[in-house]
Parts: structure tokens; C-alpha cells; sequence
């Protein structure tokens, strides 16, 4: 069964400090990955994918992944960080397309606070 | 920006009663998610829809639970009768994949239940 880590839950930085937050998958085959933010009282809003190819992706609002298949981690980077990247942020993998399995694995999130 | 859309934001009812969570999918997509957080958990996949019957679903999706599209906007999901462990964000996703290999899913701001 796919399954997704991130092992911080609550991350302070301060702004214009730069960010990783980290993403570790399980999957049986190539992943399909995602990061995803959730602002308070907002829905989840894509920041990224990775599907094939270069494994660095660049998303929106200045963030990018790296993928790293011999550390099964999908780590998220900004170079600095504003204080409207406060959010909480979610990694997820999805299954394969052509075995019908659709679904997303959602990690817990990581809670991102932006000290001035 | 096309957007996923749903109603109402807040919903509150009794235990037992049933709900039904609306949901407006971008319009030319052709599958259609519902996906649950309870308060300070995880993310988690309910039910995919493609085709007008339901394609996967979770374990937690049983018989109280219910998916349909009623019209050509409208994608809905009905508690038949609600526990007070229901009680949680409902998001509704949509996707419309390009080829049979990628699938990107994008979500609403989500339908907060409370089940008292």
C-alpha cells in the first residue's frame, strides 16, 4: 500500500529564510507526487507535481520538489519565504492511472508559521 | 481560473438526519472525487467517479454514503445518516486527465459538517 511521511508537523521560520519541508513516500512503483497548501479556511490549492522527467519541478509562488527516488523523498523548497506562505502544507502520491487506482495518499501536513 | 465549487461551506445537522454536500466540478472534466478531513488528521480519500458509477472507493466509504451527478454541473454526496464521527471537511476534487498515464486533481474549498 502507498504511503506518504512527512515528518515535521509544525516548522517556524522566519522571512526571507529559505524552506524545505520534507516528503517521504512508499509506493511500489514509479510515484506520481504532489504538494499541496491549504491556507486557513481554504481548500487545498496544487503547488506542484511530478510525474516523469526532471526530476526538480517548479510550481507556483516560487516553490519547487525534488524528486529523489533513492531516498523515496519529494522534499519542497522555496528560497525565501513570505509571510503569506504561512499554510499548512500537504504531500500526497497518487496511483497509477492505468491500474485504475486514482486515489491520493495524503501525508499529515506540515504547519508553517512565518515569524517577520 | 476554472474552479471547483461547493455548497454550502458550513453545514451543521443531528445526528441520524441526512446531508447531501454539493459540489460543481470544472466544467469539462470527467472525474470527480470526494475526499474527507477530519479535525486534525489526515486527508482521506472517500470515492472516485467517472462515467456516471463510482470507479474506486475507501473502506470508509459504506453504505451511508452515496455519490451522484444529477445534472451535468452538479456532483453530490449524501450521508443517509449522520454520526457524530462524520463530523469533518468534505472537499470535492475533479480532474481531467490529458492521456491515460497523468491525473491531476484540483480541489474545492471544502464543506465543513458538523454533526451534533
Amino acid at each position: 500500500a502507498q504511503s506518504v511521511t512527512q515528518p515535521d508537523i509544525h516548522i517556524t521560520v522566519s522571512e526571507g529564510a529559505s524552506l524545505e519541508l520534507r516528503c517521504n513516500y512508499s509506493y511500489g512503483a514509479t510515484p506520481y507526487l504532489f504538494w499541496y497548501v491549504q491556507s486557513p479556511g481554504q481548500g487545498l490549492q496544487l503547488l506542484l507535481k511530478y510525474f516523469s522527467g526532471d526530476t526538480l519541478v517548479q510550481g507556483i509562488k516560487g516553490f519547487e520538489a525534488e524528486f529523489k527516488r533513492s531516498q523515496s523523498s519529494f522534499n519542497l523548497r522555496k528560497p525565501s519565504v513570505h509571510w503569506s506562505d504561512a499554510a499548512e502544507y500537504f504531500c500526497a502520491v497518487g496511483g497509477l492511472v492505468d491500474t485504475g487506482r486514482r486515489a491520493l495518499t495524503f501525508g499529515s501536513g506540515t504547519r508553517l508559521q512565518v515569524q517577520p | 481560473e476554472p474552479e471547483v465549487t461547493q455548497t454550502p461551506s458550513h453545514q451543521v445537522t443531528q445526528m441520524g438526519q441526512e446531508v447531501i454536500l454539493r459540489c460543481v466540478p470544472i466544467s469539462n472534466h470527467l472525474y470527480f472525487y470526494w475526499y474527507r478531513q477530519i479535525l486534525g488528521q489526515k486527508v482521506e480519500f472517500l470515492v472516485s467517479f467517472y462515467n456516471n458509477e463510482i470507479s474506486e472507493k475507501s473502506e470508509i466509504f459504506d453504505d451511508q454514503f452515496s455519490v451522484e451527478r444529477p445534472d451535468g454541473s452538479n456532483f453530490t454526496l449524501k450521508i443517509r445518516s449522520t454520526k457524530l464521527e462524520d463530523s469533518a471537511m468534505y472537499f470535492c476534487a475533479s480532474s481531467e486527465p490529458r492521456d491515460s498515464s497523468t491525473d491531476t486533481q484540483y480541489f474545492g474549498p471544502g464543506t465543513r459538517l458538523t454533526v451534533l
